[in-house]
Protein backbone atom coordinates (compact mmCIF):
# COMPACT_ATOMS: atom_id res chain seq x y z
CA UNK A 1 0.00 0.00 0.00
CA UNK A 2 1.21 3.29 -1.16
CA UNK A 3 1.82 5.90 2.46
CA UNK A 4 3.13 9.21 2.59
CA UNK A 5 4.06 10.72 5.92
CA UNK A 6 5.37 14.03 6.69
CA UNK A 7 7.51 15.08 9.22
CA UNK A 8 7.45 17.75 11.83
CA UNK A 9 3.90 17.39 12.50
CA UNK A 10 4.31 21.13 13.52
CA UNK A 11 6.77 23.62 13.29
CA UNK A 12 7.05 26.71 14.94
CA UNK A 13 9.66 29.66 13.24
CA UNK A 14 11.02 32.79 14.46
CA UNK A 15 10.57 35.10 11.16
CA UNK A 16 13.90 34.79 9.10
CA UNK A 17 14.67 31.31 10.63
CA UNK A 18 15.03 28.92 7.77
CA UNK A 19 14.08 24.85 7.95
CA UNK A 20 13.25 22.19 6.27
CA UNK A 21 10.01 20.00 6.26
CA UNK A 22 10.12 16.68 5.26
CA UNK A 23 7.93 14.28 2.86
CA UNK A 24 8.17 10.18 2.67
CA UNK A 25 7.08 7.81 0.53
CA UNK A 26 6.46 4.41 -0.35
CA UNK A 27 5.62 3.30 -3.67
CA UNK A 28 6.52 1.66 -6.45
CA UNK A 29 7.16 3.59 -9.48
CA UNK A 30 7.38 7.50 -8.75
CA UNK A 31 5.16 9.38 -11.18
CA UNK A 32 5.65 12.47 -9.69
CA UNK A 33 5.77 14.15 -6.23
CA UNK A 34 3.00 17.38 -5.77
CA UNK A 35 3.49 20.08 -2.69
CA UNK A 36 0.43 21.90 -2.08
CA UNK A 37 -0.09 24.83 0.32
CA UNK A 38 -3.78 25.19 2.50
CA UNK A 39 -4.53 27.98 4.42
CA UNK A 40 -7.24 27.83 7.00
CA UNK A 41 -10.80 27.55 5.72
CA UNK A 42 -9.55 27.23 1.83
CA UNK A 43 -8.46 23.85 -0.29
CA UNK A 44 -4.86 23.07 -1.15
CA UNK A 45 -3.32 25.59 -3.54
CA UNK A 46 -0.75 24.16 -5.40
CA UNK A 47 3.25 24.77 -5.43
CA UNK A 48 5.37 22.25 -7.08
CA UNK A 49 5.92 18.73 -9.15
CA UNK A 50 8.99 17.02 -8.64
CA UNK A 51 9.27 14.32 -11.10
CA UNK A 52 12.65 12.70 -11.04
CA UNK A 53 15.69 12.20 -8.19
CA UNK A 54 18.00 15.39 -8.10
CA UNK A 55 15.15 17.26 -9.40
CA UNK A 56 14.49 20.67 -7.65
CA UNK A 57 11.95 23.70 -8.45
CA UNK A 58 11.89 26.96 -6.45
CA UNK A 59 9.35 29.52 -5.43
CA UNK A 60 10.12 32.64 -3.50
CA UNK A 61 11.28 31.54 -0.23
CA UNK A 62 10.50 28.15 -0.87
CA UNK A 63 12.82 25.41 -2.73
CA UNK A 64 11.80 21.77 -3.00
CA UNK A 65 14.17 18.64 -3.77
CA UNK A 66 13.13 15.22 -4.56
CA UNK A 67 15.11 11.78 -3.43
CA UNK A 68 14.48 8.19 -4.34
CA UNK A 69 12.46 7.68 -1.20
CA UNK A 70 11.80 11.69 0.18
CA UNK A 71 10.97 15.08 -0.40
CA UNK A 72 12.14 18.15 0.92
CA UNK A 73 10.79 21.71 1.10
CA UNK A 74 13.27 24.21 1.97
CA UNK A 75 11.71 27.34 3.90
CA UNK A 76 14.88 30.26 3.11
CA UNK A 77 14.43 33.56 5.50
CA UNK A 78 10.63 32.79 5.79
CA UNK A 79 7.76 35.43 6.75
CA UNK A 80 4.30 35.29 8.75
CA UNK A 81 2.64 34.93 5.94
CA UNK A 82 4.31 31.29 4.58
CA UNK A 83 2.27 30.37 7.82
CA UNK A 84 0.11 27.33 6.76
CA UNK A 85 -0.47 23.41 6.16
CA UNK A 86 2.27 21.97 3.60
CA UNK A 87 0.92 18.99 2.39
CA UNK A 88 2.59 16.29 -0.12
CA UNK A 89 0.89 14.25 -2.55
CA UNK A 90 1.96 11.07 -4.75
CA UNK A 91 -0.17 9.64 -7.43
CA UNK A 92 -1.09 6.08 -6.55
CA UNK A 93 -1.56 2.80 -8.63
CA UNK A 94 -4.82 4.14 -9.73
CA UNK A 95 -5.70 7.81 -10.56
CA UNK A 96 -5.89 9.62 -7.68
CA UNK A 97 -3.58 11.21 -5.33
CA UNK A 98 -2.20 9.81 -1.82
CA UNK A 99 -1.95 12.92 0.67
CA UNK A 100 0.04 12.97 3.49
CA UNK A 101 -0.93 14.26 6.90
CA UNK A 102 0.77 17.80 6.28
CA UNK A 103 3.30 20.12 8.64
CA UNK A 104 1.40 22.89 9.99
CA UNK A 105 3.85 25.68 9.96
CA UNK A 106 3.91 28.70 11.81
CA UNK A 107 6.26 31.61 11.38
CA UNK A 108 6.07 34.51 14.36
CA UNK A 109 7.06 37.89 13.69
CA UNK B 1 -9.19 32.17 -15.70
CA UNK B 2 -11.95 30.69 -13.53
CA UNK B 3 -10.58 28.28 -10.86
CA UNK B 4 -12.78 25.10 -9.31
CA UNK B 5 -15.89 26.19 -7.62
CA UNK B 6 -18.01 24.64 -5.06
CA UNK B 7 -21.35 25.26 -3.19
CA UNK B 8 -22.65 25.49 -0.20
CA UNK B 9 -19.74 26.82 1.17
CA UNK B 10 -20.91 26.13 4.56
CA UNK B 11 -23.96 23.46 5.14
CA UNK B 12 -25.66 22.95 8.49
CA UNK B 13 -27.88 19.40 8.12
CA UNK B 14 -29.68 17.54 11.03
CA UNK B 15 -28.37 13.80 11.22
CA UNK B 16 -30.82 11.49 9.22
CA UNK B 17 -31.14 14.08 6.17
CA UNK B 18 -30.02 14.05 2.56
CA UNK B 19 -27.27 16.89 1.18
CA UNK B 20 -26.35 17.78 -2.26
CA UNK B 21 -22.76 19.21 -2.51
CA UNK B 22 -22.07 20.77 -5.77
CA UNK B 23 -18.42 21.13 -7.67
CA UNK B 24 -17.74 23.42 -10.93
CA UNK B 25 -14.58 22.41 -12.26
CA UNK B 26 -12.02 24.43 -14.01
CA UNK B 27 -12.98 24.78 -17.90
CA UNK B 28 -11.92 22.58 -20.13
CA UNK B 29 -10.66 19.70 -17.12
CA UNK B 30 -11.66 16.28 -17.99
CA UNK B 31 -11.00 14.55 -14.58
CA UNK B 32 -12.68 15.64 -11.44
CA UNK B 33 -11.90 14.36 -7.99
CA UNK B 34 -13.51 14.71 -4.63
CA UNK B 35 -12.04 14.24 -0.95
CA UNK B 36 -12.96 14.38 2.04
CA UNK B 37 -10.93 16.32 4.77
CA UNK B 38 -12.06 15.57 8.31
CA UNK B 39 -10.73 17.61 11.42
CA UNK B 40 -7.03 17.60 11.76
CA UNK B 41 -6.96 14.50 9.15
CA UNK B 42 -5.34 14.05 6.12
CA UNK B 43 -7.16 14.08 2.84
CA UNK B 44 -9.47 10.96 1.95
CA UNK B 45 -9.92 10.27 -1.70
CA UNK B 46 -13.70 9.72 -2.38
CA UNK B 47 -14.25 9.20 -6.19
CA UNK B 48 -13.05 9.65 -9.47
CA UNK B 49 -14.35 11.02 -12.88
CA UNK B 50 -12.39 11.05 -16.02
CA UNK B 51 -14.51 11.86 -19.60
CA UNK B 52 -16.66 9.13 -20.12
CA UNK B 53 -15.51 6.23 -18.42
CA UNK B 54 -17.15 4.65 -15.75
CA UNK B 55 -15.77 6.60 -12.14
CA UNK B 56 -13.61 5.15 -9.19
CA UNK B 57 -15.98 4.64 -7.04
CA UNK B 58 -13.15 2.73 -4.28
CA UNK B 59 -12.55 5.49 -1.99
CA UNK B 60 -16.48 5.98 -1.25
CA UNK B 61 -16.75 4.55 2.55
CA UNK B 62 -20.48 3.61 2.39
CA UNK B 63 -23.83 2.80 0.02
CA UNK B 64 -24.81 6.42 1.86
CA UNK B 65 -22.33 8.22 -0.29
CA UNK B 66 -22.82 8.78 -4.64
CA UNK B 67 -21.91 11.21 -7.34
CA UNK B 68 -22.38 12.03 -10.65
CA UNK B 69 -21.05 14.00 -12.85
CA UNK B 70 -23.22 15.74 -15.82
CA UNK B 71 -22.01 16.32 -19.49
CA UNK B 72 -18.63 15.45 -18.20
CA UNK B 73 -18.76 19.12 -16.74
CA UNK B 74 -20.70 20.05 -12.66
CA UNK B 75 -20.49 17.34 -10.28
CA UNK B 76 -22.72 16.38 -7.00
CA UNK B 77 -21.89 14.62 -4.30
CA UNK B 78 -24.85 13.17 -2.35
CA UNK B 79 -24.88 11.94 1.09
CA UNK B 80 -28.51 10.27 2.14
CA UNK B 81 -29.17 9.83 5.89
CA UNK B 82 -26.23 12.13 6.84
CA UNK B 83 -24.63 10.87 10.48
CA UNK B 84 -22.53 13.03 12.27
CA UNK B 85 -19.26 11.08 11.43
CA UNK B 86 -20.09 12.43 8.04
CA UNK B 87 -18.99 16.04 9.32
CA UNK B 88 -15.40 17.42 7.40
CA UNK B 89 -14.46 19.60 4.18
CA UNK B 90 -15.47 17.90 0.92
CA UNK B 91 -13.16 19.16 -1.44
CA UNK B 92 -13.62 19.07 -5.28
CA UNK B 93 -10.10 19.29 -7.65
CA UNK B 94 -10.29 19.27 -10.86
CA UNK B 95 -6.64 18.27 -13.53
CA UNK B 96 -6.50 18.60 -17.80
CA UNK B 97 -6.54 14.90 -17.78
CA UNK B 98 -7.04 12.39 -15.67
CA UNK B 99 -3.78 9.22 -15.31
CA UNK B 100 -3.05 10.04 -12.00
CA UNK B 101 -0.46 12.17 -12.63
CA UNK B 102 -1.56 15.70 -13.74
CA UNK B 103 -1.73 18.65 -11.40
CA UNK B 104 -5.05 18.63 -9.34
CA UNK B 105 -6.84 22.31 -8.66
CA UNK B 106 -8.51 22.52 -5.81
CA UNK B 107 -11.79 24.42 -4.95
CA UNK B 108 -12.35 26.49 -1.60
CA UNK B 109 -14.24 23.15 0.45
CA UNK B 110 -17.67 22.26 1.15
CA UNK B 111 -17.77 22.95 5.01
CA UNK B 112 -20.54 19.85 6.57
CA UNK B 113 -21.77 19.75 9.76
CA UNK B 114 -24.10 17.13 10.58
CA UNK B 115 -26.19 17.80 14.07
Amino acid sequence: EDQVTQSPEALRLQEGESSSLNCSYTVSGLRGLFWYRQDPGKGPEFLFTLYSAGEEKEKERLKATLTKKESFLHITAPKPEDSATYLCAVPDYGQNFVFGPGTRLSVLP
Amino acid sequence: GAGVSQSPSNKVTEKGKDVELRCDPISGHTALYWYRQSLGQGLEFLIYFQGNSAPDKSGLPSDRFSAERTGGSVSTLTIQRTQQEDSAVYLCASSLAGGGVETQYFGPGTRLLVL
